[in-house]
């Protein structure tokens, strides 16, 4: 069954620093999306990517965040400046992208930013 | 107001029996979808089930049951026969057709199954 990945799956940074969390979505599907989900707390949204280009994002994605699909299967997040507030769980998800409230998203396993 | 509203950090439930997670929605879009996610230890999300508004018919998919109250906006996840394996967080989410792709997630019911 067709699945989404993404690596790494545990990252540590230092604060300021740049990284890029990258994810493969499932190959037909048309609409890509990045959550996070900070520890004990719930998953929240904050872009969503069709077509080469961001079609919706949260408050939370700020000038310090960008996405990227870079070539026919990666889809790509880049926090700029790491904050110590962005250790979070980061997931990525997928979906067919129909335009219909059917369209479920299928999630990655996740990648663990720490930023120390 | 919070588009989704779990009011049960913790569940415990007997293996073999049933359990009932809840979840309460709002919404004044007449379109929408709510879906049930599985978080594991390992901390992936597992799609469960869908139901959407004009459904009719509650979904199953399983051992998953969804007990959708339009009327009162709920949508609770019923687990039959629980296994061990299916102690994790459960997280309930919601698209509205009219406000764009976002899903909007609960803070999640944390189940554990007893042997």
């Amino acid at each position: 069954e067709p699945e989404v990945t993404q690596t790494p799956s545990h990252q540590v940074t230092q604060m300021g620093q740049e990284v890029i969390l990258r994810c493969v979505p499932i190959s037909n599907h048309l609409y890509f999306y990045w959550y996070r989900q900070i520890l004990g707390q719930k998953v929240e949204f904050l872009v969503s990517f069709y077509n080469n280009e961001i079609s919706e994002k949260s408050e939370i994605f700020d000038d310090q965040f960008s996405v990227e699909r870079p070539d026919g299967s990666n889809f790509t997040l880049k926090i700029r400046s790491t904050k110590l507030e962005d250790s979070a769980m980061y997931f990525c998800a997928s979906s067919a992208g129909q335009g219909t409230i059917t369209d479920t998203q299928y999630f990655g396993p996740g990648t663990r930013l720490t930023v120390l | 107001a919070q588009k989704i509203t779990q009011t049960q950090p913790g569940m415990f439930v007997q293996e073999k029996e049933a359990v009932t997670l809840d979840c309460t929605y709002d919404t004044s879009d007449p379109s929408y979808g709510l879906f049930w996610y599985k978080q594991p230890s390992s901390g992936e999300m597992i799609f469960l089930i869908y139901q959407g508004s004009y459904d009719q018919q509650n979904a199953t998919e399983g051992r998953y049951s969804l007990n959708f109250q339009k009327a009162r906006k709920s949508a609770n996840l019923v687990i039959s026969a629980s296994q061990l394996g299916d102690s994790a967080m459960y997280f309930c989410a919601m698209r509205e057709l009219n406000t764009g792709n976002q899903f909007y997630f609960g803070t999640g019911t944390s189940l554990t199954v007893i042997p």
